[in-house]
């Protein structure tokens, strides 16, 4: 059974960039569809975008100018990064695969990212 | 694609039945799924295609629908159902999900 695992600095300084990977784990990232989605505290959640294993990438207008993921399937990791932050962008960051049936059935365990100074 | 989930606060008793509502603002086919959110843990999928159940889920949990307006539906609530529920569409891109309903206990 596939294992997912975000890993990355919990507290991140306003107009830095956000840097997280996803480790997998029980599996090859290979010919699936990866995504990073994030949850503010006490907020819904918001699809940040995916990267399939061939490299390519769709993103989120509301953040598209902002994100770049990149996958690295020697390593079966891949990473999200969100530049110029804010505190909005504080959130838990999950990232989550999407299966055969094309819906998101694993999913990380989430980390909590804080954009403070 | 918008999507409203109604009611956005629920309280119930063990052993209700519970229908949530999702709505989406344009025809999203059956590209629908539904999460149950614990606190401090990831989304758990229960339903995807807007009715399959995800293997594991207990059959209590059930979903119908098609086109703009979707309904997931708990028999016989159990203590562990006590959670709050996304719907999520995949129709289209960016992919989106419903502001969230809150089961709590009467």
């Amino acid at each position: 059974q596939v294992q997912l695992q975000e890993s990355g600095p919990g507290l991140v300084k306003p107009s830095e960039t956000l840097s997280l990977t996803c480790t997998v784990s029980g599996g090859s990232v290979n010919y699936y569809y990866w995504s990073w989605i994030r949850q503010p505290p006490g907020q819904g959640l918001e699809w940040i975008g995916y990267i399939y294993s061939s490299g390519s990438t769709n993103y989120n207008p509301s953040l598209k100018s902002r994100v770049t993921m990149s996958i690295d399937i020697s390593k079966d990791h891949f990473s999200l990064n969100l530049s110029s932050v804010t505190a909005a962008d504080t959130a838990v960051y999950y990232c989550a695969r999407r299966d055969n049936s094309g819906y998101y059935s694993s999913w990380g365990q989430g980390t909590l990212v804080t954009v403070s100074s | 694609i918008q999507l409203t989930q109604s009611p956005s606060f629920l309280s119930a008793s063990v052993g209700d039945r519970v229908t949530i509502t999702c709505r989406a603002s344009q025809g999203i086919s059956s590209y629908l799924a539904w999460f149950q959110q614990k606190p401090g843990k990831a989304p758990n999928l229960l339903i995807y295609a807007a009715s399959t159940l995800q293997s594991g889920v207990p059959s209590r949990f059930s979903g119908s629908g098609s086109g703009t307006e979707f309904t997931l539906t708990i028999t016989s609530l159990q203590p562990e159902d006590f959670a709050t529920y996304y719907c999520q569409q995949l129709n289209s891109y960016p992919l989106t999900f419903g502001g969230g309903t809150k089961v709590e206990i009467k």
